[in-house]
């Protein structure tokens, strides 16, 4: 099972706009990670957060961690076109699994 | 995709005939990763490897083998392809000694379709 799970499924929003994506997961974590992946292409690391970290920004990107309620979210602000694609968020468990990787959230940016 | 390559991109064969996926890459990392990518299950770990000759199972490891001889070459082989294992292939490698995280960096992928 997916120790990941991102919300929403697929988000559509007009360029401008910001873009909030969410992931839960469900073990303690050395630290979570979000990716993206354009169609048709192999998924890219975005950022990383560690598990004694609460907020990272990278860009337009920001990411938060809550590690008591289990989730992190993903903002883009000023979203653009070409931030169109999948996002998927990747987790690093304590126990020493490999990293497990949620469904993803289609985004998609119309200009 | 800097850096690893798949080989080859797209394939299509029939049910109960071998088939071997190449991943290859010039970062000189030591973690290598198969995972499928399909529709309703995200990104799933077949095999990794930690290591020349030193591998172990993922998540859906069954009717897959793997095989490691040097640094920089992973194979996936479906010994006899079934049409459940039709899917999109990604090969990802990492080096957590460098970086003390599992940052994955991954390959275009390769489309496998089983008749």
């Amino acid at each position: 099972s997916q120790q990941g799970e991102e919300d929403p499924q697929a988000l559509s929003i007009q360029e401008g706009e910001n873009a909030t994506m969410n992931c839960s997961y469900k073990t303690s974590i050395n630290n979570l990670q979000w990716y993206r992946q354009n169609s048709g292409r192999g998924l890219v690391h975005l950022i990383l957060i560690r598990s004694n970290e609460r907020e990272k920004h990278s860009g337009r990107l920001r990411v938060t961690l809550d590690t008591s309620k289990k989730s992190s979210s993903l903002l883009i602000t000023a979203s653009r076109a070409a931030d169109t694609a999948s996002y998927f968020c990747a987790t690093d468990a304590t126990s020493g699994s490999r990293l497990t990787f949620g469904e993803g959230t289609q985004l998609t940016v119309n200009p | 995709d800097a850096g690893i390559t798949q080989s080859p991109r797209h394939k299509v064969t029939e049910t109960g005939t071998p088939v071997t996926l190449r991943c290859h890459q010039t970062e000189n990392h030591r973690y290598m990763y198969w995972y499928r990518q399909d529709p309703g299950h995200g990104l799933r770990l077949i095999h990794y490897s930690y290591g020349v000759k030193d591998t172990d199972k993922g998540e859906v490891s069954d009717g897959y083998s793997v095989s490691r001889s040097k640094t920089e070459d992973f194979l996936l082989t479906l010994e006899s392809a079934t049409s459940s294992q039709t899917s999109v292939y990604f090969c990802a490698i990492s080096e957590p000694a460098a970086t003390s995280t599992d940052t994955q960096y991954f390959g275009p992928g390769t489309r496998l379709t089983v008749l």
